[in-house]
């Protein structure tokens, strides 16, 4: 069954430094997403992209984040210069266009703290 | 998107049928009933989702009232591998190609116990 990868799944960073996380979304899936969840925290919104551009983003995506498309398979959200609140568990998702594959399918999630 | 309501927790012995209710009293005509869980930590996983009929698939049934106002997600006969936090997410599903964000509550704790 397909699946939605990330790499790496866990990462440590000092406040400042700038980190990229990877996803790899299913592959016929047009629609994809990132989400986040501080440790005993809910699930937040942060970005939705499609079709190479934003289409929604979270109050919580402000200036220091951005997400790309570099390629045809991967699927990449950047934190410019990361601060100790961003250490989260960092979600990918992606969904479909036709009615039978407009689920949103999450990766595993790259734990992200920052020191 | 429609506010809901779930128990913060709930128990379930191992082969017995799990039932979580949800309530959902502003829902709107276009919004579905969405299940999602997450296993510790993980990525939250689709379970299934309904508009107003009862739906069933591999995983589990969904029971929706006639009024829309609160649905109950069965999962027929849980194993220690269900325990898990279950999100109840009502939402537009489909509306001209946008796709729309999920909007994750706090959900239901639950364990199933041996």
């Amino acid at each position: 069954e397909p699946e939605v990868t990330q790499t790496p799944s866990h990462q440590v960073t000092q406040m400042g430094q700038e980190v990229i996380l990877r996803c790899v979304p299913i592959s016929n899936h047009l629609y994809f997403y990132w989400y986040r969840q501080i440790l005993g925290q809910k699930v937040e919104f942060l970005v939705s992209f499609y079709n190479n551009e934003i289409s929604e983003k979270s109050e919580i995506f402000d200036d220091q984040f951005s997400v790309e498309r570099p390629d045809g398979s991967n699927f990449t959200l950047k934190i410019r210069s990361t601060k100790l609140e961003d250490s989260a568990m960092y979600f990918c998702a992606s969904s479909g266009r036709d009615r039978v594959s407009y689920e949103q399918y999450f990766g595993p999630g790259t734990r992200l703290t920052v020191t | 998107d429609a506010k809901t309501t779930q128990p913060t927790s709930m128990d379930c012995a191992e082969g017995r049928a799990a039932n979580l209710p949800c309530n959902h009293s502003t829902i709107s005509g276009n919004e579905y009933v969405y299940w999602y869980r997450q296993i510790h930590s993980q990525g939250p996983q689709y379970i299934i989702h309904g508009l107003k009929n009862n739906e069933t698939n591999e995983m589990a049934s969904l029971i929706i009232t006639e009024d829309r106002k609160s649905s109950t997600l069965i999962l027929p006969h849980a194993t220690l591998r269900d325990t898990a936090v279950y999100y109840c997410i009502v939402r537009v599903r489909w509306s001209g190609g946008s796709n729309y964000k999920l909007t994750f509550g706090k959900g239901t704790l639950l364990t199933v116990n041996p």
